[in-house]
């Protein structure tokens, strides 16, 4: 059973659409995280949100945690090529004894 | 800064083998986290290392395992390779240990034949 489920599992889109990836579960995380990580390299740290209900910005990445601390989104307006990649969600679950766990990820592929 | 390095970046074995991956965190961090990545299951956690003590570990066999020394850097070996074992494997550091923040190496691929 995957603690953290993502969907879509793929995304092909055009450039300049906008797009929103999901992450959810049934347990309650103390944080989520987002990651991006392209072929040939490890993920890469986007974002982390902490609070119930928090909404981060960067540039065209709109990150949201649900307020009850099970969920999240990432929403990219205005899609450039430069996006294309693997979007995954991490998180510490309460109960977890410190282990990451990470979503299946999101491949995204932005045709120009 | 230099970031996590991990060595070597492709390997190939074949099954029964052992093999052993190694990571050099980022300058001044304590822990070294390793995980598995493949396309069925994702990143899965395999263990962390603070201060050269096992922290915690995930579920997996007994055939992996890990070590940390002194200076940080830290190895994963695995033993009798199996064909699943095929996989990207990870390593991150971080400044403590448990919920803190991840910077990911660029990985070993291994590929099991």
């Amino acid at each position: 059973t995957q603690l953290l489920e993502q969907s879509p599992q793929f995304l092909s889109i055009q450039e300049g659409e906008n797009l929103t990836v999901y992450c959810n579960s049934s347990s309650v995380f103390s944080s989520l995280q987002w990651y991006r990580q392209e072929p040939g390299e490890g993920p890469v740290l986007l974002v982390t949100v902490v609070t119930g209900g928090e909404v981060k910005k960067l540039k065209r990445l709109t990150f949201q945690f649900g307020d009850a601390r099970k969920d999240s989104s990432l929403h990219i307006t205005a899609a450039q090529p430069g996006d294309t990649g693997l979007y995954l969600c991490a998180g510490w679950p309460l109960l977890s004894n410190y282990k990451l766990t990470f979503g299946k990820g999101t491949l995204l592929t932005v045709n120009p | 800064k230099a970031g996590v390095t991990q060595t070597p970046r492709y390997l190939i074995k074949t099954r029964g083998q052992q093999v052993t991956l190694s990571c050099s965190p980022i300058s001044g961090h304590r822990s070294v986290s390793w995980y598995q990545q493949t396309p069925g299951q994702g990143l899965q956690f395999l263990f962390e290392y603070f201060s050269e003590t096992q922290r915690n570990k995930g579920n997996f066999p007994g055939r992996f395992s890990g070590r940390q020394f002194s200076n940080s850097r830290s190895e994963m070996n695995v033993s009798t390779l199996e064909l699943g074992d095929s996989a990207l494997y990870l390593c991150a550091s971080g400044v403590g240990s448990g919920e803190n923040i991840q910077y990911f190496g660029a990985g070993t691929r291994l590929s099991v034949l």
